[in-house]
């Protein structure tokens, strides 16, 4: 079974570029059976998408963050990470990174709390 | 305000049967499989439920999902305190670029 972890810096300054990996385990990052995805939820709201890779390195971005947002894949290190550049303190969030099957099952890591502020 | 429409508060007393809606429209819930996800308090969300009415292994049988059209509910049959937790929606979404999108949640409440 899949399992995921999320790691980065948990203040960010505003103007700043929020960078998070997500390192995997249990499964393959190459592999065709997933692709990959970040999600996040600013305190006491509900559920952002924000972006999705795909083993052939295609990539899809909420439309509301894809100027800002960078999504890539490290098959060296069993990776993938979300780079979000020019953040104010509304990317204040929980972000999770997660793994979606081809059987239509997906895997979360626990989140990380990233804080936007000077 | 979200893609899909969720009622945002749900209650229902031990034992009792609880539904849960979700709305959407023919590039999200009318074309795509539709998941729940589960979220207690301080904790990630648990997928509950995936391509409709499945259960990944380890979710009880309490817990079921069915689609018509651009709708889906999630049902919650013998309410159990440890079910009082947030519940959300979600769905590919099928315009130029793919996405997922999500509802708002419910908060059930079981009292």
């Amino acid at each position: 079974q899949l399992q995921l972890q999320e790691s980065g810096p948990g203040l960010v300054k505003p103007s700043e570029t929020l960078s998070l990996i997500c390192t995997v385990s249990g499964g393959s990052i190459s592999s065709s059976s997933y692709y990959w995805g970040w999600i996040r939820q600013p305190p006491g709201k509900g559920l952002d998408w924000i972006a999705s890779i795909f083993y052939s390195g295609n990539t899809d971005y909420n439309p509301s963050l894809k100027s800002r947002a960078t999504i890539s894949v490290d098959t060296s290190k069993n990776q993938f990470s979300l780079k979000l550049s020019s953040v104010t303190a509304a990317d204040t969030a929980v972000y999770y990174c997660a793994g979606y099957g081809d059987n239509g099952l997906d895997y979360w890591g626990q989140g990380t709390l990233v804080t936007v502020s000077s | 305000q979200s893609v899909l429409t969720q009622p945002p508060s749900a209650s229902g007393t031990p034992g009792q049967r609880v539904t849960i809606s979700c709305s959407g429209s023919s590039s999200n819930i009318g074309s795509n499989y539709v998941n729940w996800y589960q979220q207690l308090p301080g904790m990630a969300p648990k997928l509950l439920i995936y391509s409709n009415n499945q259960r990944p292994s380890g979710v009880p049988d309490r817990f079921s999902g069915s689609k018509s059209g651009t709708s889906a509910s999630l049902a919650i049959s013998g309410l159990q305190s440890e079910d009082e937790a947030d519940y959300y929606c979600a769905a590919w979404n099928a315009t130029l670029t793919g996405t997922w999108v999500f509802g708002g949640g419910t908060k059930l409440t079981v009292l």
